[in-house]
């Protein structure tokens, strides 16, 4: 299979706990992209990062939620301290480089739901 | 603020005959719209896209219509299958901006 993985695919966690949600782009795919989903709602962007950088954060809660893409390894969606309200189902994409300035199609992994109890 | 619209939640369509579903947005500046599928705990696939400097794109039974000055698309599929049975979402992006913004969906099922 070499669409986007992500792992775990459910993930229950206490009031407090740390979540770490991983994605593996397709091979050979340099951005990455993470949205939520909340029940009943649409795909809400969070963040958007190329290999070592965080190109646009601009719908990341700006406490308790951190991203990371590094050189060698998956993409990581942390959240600290994780409250009920963060109970959601979280998608990552991933897309080619840019060429010319077009836009590339994202491609989605089947997403990590996260229960908070 | 909702700035990518589905207004209709669930739509019912017999296998078939045409599914439309219609999405509205409200931001001028986008210039690249997509349709994504999705069935129930897996991640949304692509569909089809298109760019604002045309107004109609077709790929097999799937064509989406874009009205700019209406701030209006809409996906046809015909005809319709079983396996068409899902969410679609509208989504939409500005130039040189990578993330696109959604719409909350609409649940079609095709009734055999």
């Amino acid at each position: 299979n070499a669409g986007v993985m992500q792992n775990p695919r459910h993930l229950v966690r206490r009031r407090g706990q740390e979540a770490r949600l991983r994605c593996s782009p397709v091979k050979g795919h340099s951005h990455v992209y993470w949205y939520r989903q909340l029940p009943e709602e649409g795909l809400k962007f969070m963040v958007y990062l190329q290999k070592e950088n965080i190109i646009d954060e601009s719908g990341m809660p700006k406490e308790r939620f951190s991203a990371e893409f590094p050189k060698e390894g998956p993409s990581i969606l942390r959240i600290q301290q994780v409250v009920r309200g963060d109970s959601a189902a979280y998608f990552c994409a991933s897309s080619p480089q840019r060429r010319g300035g077009s836009t590339d199609t994202q491609y989605f992994g089947p997403g990590t739901r996260l229960t908070v109890l | 603020d909702q700035q990518v619209k589905q207004n209709s939640p669930s739509l019912s369509v017999q296998e078939g005959r045409i599914s439309i579903l219609n999405c509205d947005y409200t931001n001028s500046m986008f210039d690249y719209f997509l349709w994504y599928k999705k069935y129930p705990a897996e991640g949304p696939t692509f569909l089809i896209s298109i760019s604002s400097i045309k107004d109609k794109n077709e790929d097999g039974r799937f064509t989406v219509f874009l009205n700019k000055s209406a701030k209006h698309l809409s996906l046809h599929i015909v005809p319709s299958q079983p396996g068409d049975s899902a969410v679609y979402f509208c989504a939409a992006s500005l130039f040189g901006n990578e993330k696109l913004t959604f719409g909350t969906g609409t649940r079609l099922t095709i009734i055999p």
